[in-house]
C-alpha cells in the first residue's frame, strides 16, 4: 500500500505449475521481502533482499525463488516443488531503520 | 516470538474498554520494535514503534511498552472501538543488522459492541 503493488490480488495454480507474483514498489527501498501467512497464522518470512542482484532466503524458502535485477522489483516465484502453495503472500519493502512497509497481498490457490 | 504451526491467539473486549495485546520478542540485542495492525484480507499497517532507548511511547488512543529485561512488548488500545478489530502483530529488528524484522506470532483482537 502506499507505494507497494502486488499483482495479481487472486492467483490460481494447477498442481505441477510454476507461477511468478509480482510486487514492485515506487519509495526507493532498498529492502524488499516476501512473506507466506497461512489462515489464522502469523508471517513467515520466505526471501529478502537488501540490495540489487543480492537476496536471502528466509525461514521458508524451500520450493521458492525471487531475484531482484532492479530495486524496483522483487518477484517471487512460487514452483512445483511447493507441496502446498496456498496462502496469502505479502510484500514488503524497508528504508534502514525504519519499519517495513506492506503491500496488499496476493492469495494463491492451487486448484 | 516464533509463530510457525501455531494458531493465533484471541482477545476480546467490549467497545469502549481499554486492550492490552502482549508479545514476547526474541532477541535481546532487538533494538528497535513496531506493532501492525492486519483487517481481514489486507496487507499489516503501521501503528507505532519504540526504539530500545525508550520504555514507553504514546501516540494517538496506542501506547507502547517496552520491558527489555523480560523482553516483553506491550500494546495498549484506549477506548476500543469496532474498527479496532484486526490481527496485532509485533516485529523486532537489529538496526546493525539491516532492516531484517523479525515477527512476532500476532493476536486476534474482538471487539464486541
Amino acid at each position: 500500500d502506499g507505494g507497494i503493488t502486488q499483482s495479481p490480488k487472486y492467483l490460481f495454480r494447477k498442481e505441477g505449475q510454476n507461477v511468478t507474483l509480482s510486487c514492485e514498489q515506487n519509495l526507493n527501498h532498498d529492502a524488499m521481502y516476501w512473506y507466506r501467512q497461512d489462515p489464522g497464522q502469523g508471517l513467515r518470512l520466505i526471501y529478502y533482499s537488501q540490495i540489487v542482484n543480492d537476496f536471502q532466503k528466509g525461514d521458508i524458502a524451500e520450493g521458492y525463488s525471487v531475484s531482484r535485477e532492479k530495486k524496483e522489483s522483487f518477484p517471487l516465484t512460487v514452483t512445483s516443488a511447493q507441496k502446498n502453495p496456498t496462502a496469502f503472500y505479502l510484500c514488503a519493502t524497508s528504508p534502514r531503520g525504519t519499519e517495513a512497509f506492506f503491500g496488499q497481498g496476493t492469495r494463491l490457490t492451487v486448484v | 516470538g516464533e509463530s510457525v504451526g501455531l494458531h493465533l491467539p484471541t482477545l476480546s473486549v467490549q467497545e469502549g474498554d481499554n486492550s492490552i495485546i502482549n508479545c514476547a520478542y526474541s532477541n535481546s540485542a532487538s533494538d528497535y520494535f513496531i506493532w501492525y495492525k492486519q483487517e481481514s484480507g489486507k496487507g499489516p499497517q503501521f501503528i507505532i514503534d519504540i526504539r530500545s532507548n525508550m520504555d514507553k511511547r504514546q501516540g494517538q488512543r496506542v501506547t507502547v511498552l517496552l520491558n527489555k529485561t523480560v523482553k516483553h512488548l506491550s500494546l495498549q488500545i484506549a477506548a476500543t472501538q469496532p474498527g479496532d478489530s484486526a490481527v496485532y502483530f509485533c516485529a523486532e529488528t537489529l538496526n546493525n543488522a539491516g532492516n531484517m524484522l523479525t515477527f512476532g506470532g500476532g493476536t486476534r483482537l474482538m471487539v464486541k459492541p
